[in-house]
């Protein structure tokens, strides 16, 4: 058990659909951070939440959005899906705002038919 | 801007040996951290090490070790009596200073196979 949880660990979904990954952070962390892997585009950073609050933003597209909550699990929603947008999507938590030893949670694997 | 350059795609290693996985990098923070990630076929990322640009010894956890020469902007991994289980893609990553500590820069990843 790697403690940081995301769920589900897959998901098959349509174009022009859309869908919400749930990430609960390890016990303690209050930093959240998602990352996507495709194979075109290898692992790139998106957002990143500190309690509550966003603090960082990456390569994330208008159509995908997040929040984190008061009991500090994060949601990530994607719409309006494309084919490009399948990939494994990873959540990753730490305690503070910078990253020493982020943990990453196992990941959710999008694909978009 | 940030870059990590990982140049071998893939790589083969004898079960008990030596293997040195190239890492270079690219940033003009002063202060930024290298870290090492493994991630087996089952998907998941796990941290392996951590190496911070001020630190003055290389890190070591384990049979991991990290040969940090900041003159040349290189992170190789080193992993000791390679295992079976060590067969897996394995990432360099950058965290930058400022308002870049947010936020991991990933090389493209090393495929590292180990033969029994």
């Amino acid at each position: 058990d790697s403690g940081v949880t995301q769920t589900p660990k897959h998901l098959i979904t349509a174009t022009g659909q859309r869908v919400t990954l749930r990430c609960s952070p390890r016990s303690g962390d209050l930093s959240v951070y998602w990352y996507q892997q495709s194979l075109d585009q290898g692992l790139q950073f998106l957002i990143q939440y500190y309690n509550g609050e966003e603090r960082a933003k990456g390569n994330i597209l208008e159509r995908f959005s997040a929040q984190q909550f008061p009991d500090l699990h994060s949601e990530l929603n994607l719409s309006s899906l494309e084919l490009g947008d399948s990939a494994l999507y990873f959540c990753a938590s730490s305690l503070t705002t910078t990253n020493e030893k982020l943990l990453f949670g196992s990941g959710t694997q999008l694909s978009v038919l | 801007a940030q870059k990590i350059t990982q140049t071998q795609p893939g790589m083969f290693v004898q079960e008990k040996e030596a293997v040195t996985l190239d890492c270079t990098y690219d940033t003009s923070d002063p202060s930024y951290g290298l870290f090492w990630y493994k991630q087996p076929s089952s998907g998941e990322m796990i941290f392996l090490i951590y190496q911070g640009s001020y630190d003055q010894q290389n890190a070591t956890e384990g049979r991991y070790s990290l040969n940090f020469q900041k003159a040349r902007k290189s992170a190789n991994l080193v992993i000791s009596a390679s295992q079976l289980g060590d067969s897996a893609m394995y990432f360099c990553a950058m965290r930058g200073g400022g308002n870049a500590g947010n936020m991991l820069t990933f090389g493209g990843g090393t495929r590292l196979m180990v033969k029994p």
